[in-house]
């Protein structure tokens, strides 16, 4: 299974782009990257999915780089609600079925 | 989105008692179904991987006579705590992916808090 790193915790300000960078080196060729964010004491929620290259939807971008081996989200312009915890999955497909392991996350701050 | 939901939302029972969770996929049948445990300020920690009509699969560590699933439905899984202890009071929570949706997508409860007295 592949395992994530990603920085513990990081500070930003409102109306700043705020850029969380994920390193999975031994991603295998089936896994696909996946970001979380979770508010204390509520489940995880979907945030960006992508394979390779760069993805993008109404909330974030997901910047993939040819080797897979790290992958960047990018939240433009955070407010205070976007305090939260952000994790970083390799889905790793084991007999069939993706498995979901999750990392130590970021926890970010934002601040006014 | 597909919505999933966890029953009850926060539980608190007395100690050497058993507590059931219920998780259920609304508007898609849930294949897999994964149940998690979260210690405050931790990371999210997979216990066991639960197909339909199948025995769960448990992660290493985790003592499958203390935690039971059942996953009899494509609808509805089960995780019970037997006789649980003040270590076991944590934040449970389950997601679940389906066969109408891509393999790759999974759908989160929103958790129960476990507070065992």
């Amino acid at each position: 299974l592949a395992k994530t790193t990603q920085p513990i915790s990081m500070d930003s300000y409102e109306g700043q782009e705020v850029n969380i960078t994920c390193s999975h080196n031994n991603i295998a060729t089936n896994d696909y990257i996946t970001w979380y964010q979770q508010f204390p004491s509520q489940g995880p929620r979907f945030i960006i999915q992508g394979y390779k290259t760069k993805v993008t939807n109404e909330v974030a971008s997901l910047f993939i780089p040819a080797d897979r081996k790290s992958s960047t989200l990018s939240l433009p312009r955070v407010s205070l609600s976007d305090t939260a915890v952000y994790y970083c999955l390799a889905q790793s497909l084991t007999s069939g079925t993706y498995k979901y392991i999750f990392g130590t996350g970021t926890r970010l701050k934002v601040l006014a | 989105g597909a919505v999933v939901s966890q029953h009850p939302s926060w539980v608190i029972c007395k100690s050497g008692t058993s507590v059931k969770i219920e998780c259920r996929s609304l508007d898609f049948q849930a294949t897999t179904m994964f149940w998690y445990r979260q210690f405050p300020k931790q990371s999210l920690m997979l216990m066991a991987t639960s197909n339909e009509g199948s025995k769960a699969t448990y992660e290493q560590g985790v003592e499958k006579d203390k935690f039971l699933i059942n996953h009899a439905s494509l609808t509805l899984s089960t995780l019970t705590v037997t006789s649980a202890h003040p270590e076991d009071s944590s934040f449970y929570i389950c997601s679940a992916s389906g066969i109408d949706r891509v393999n790759t997508e999974a759908f989160f409860g929103q958790g129960t808090r476990l507070t065992v007295v």
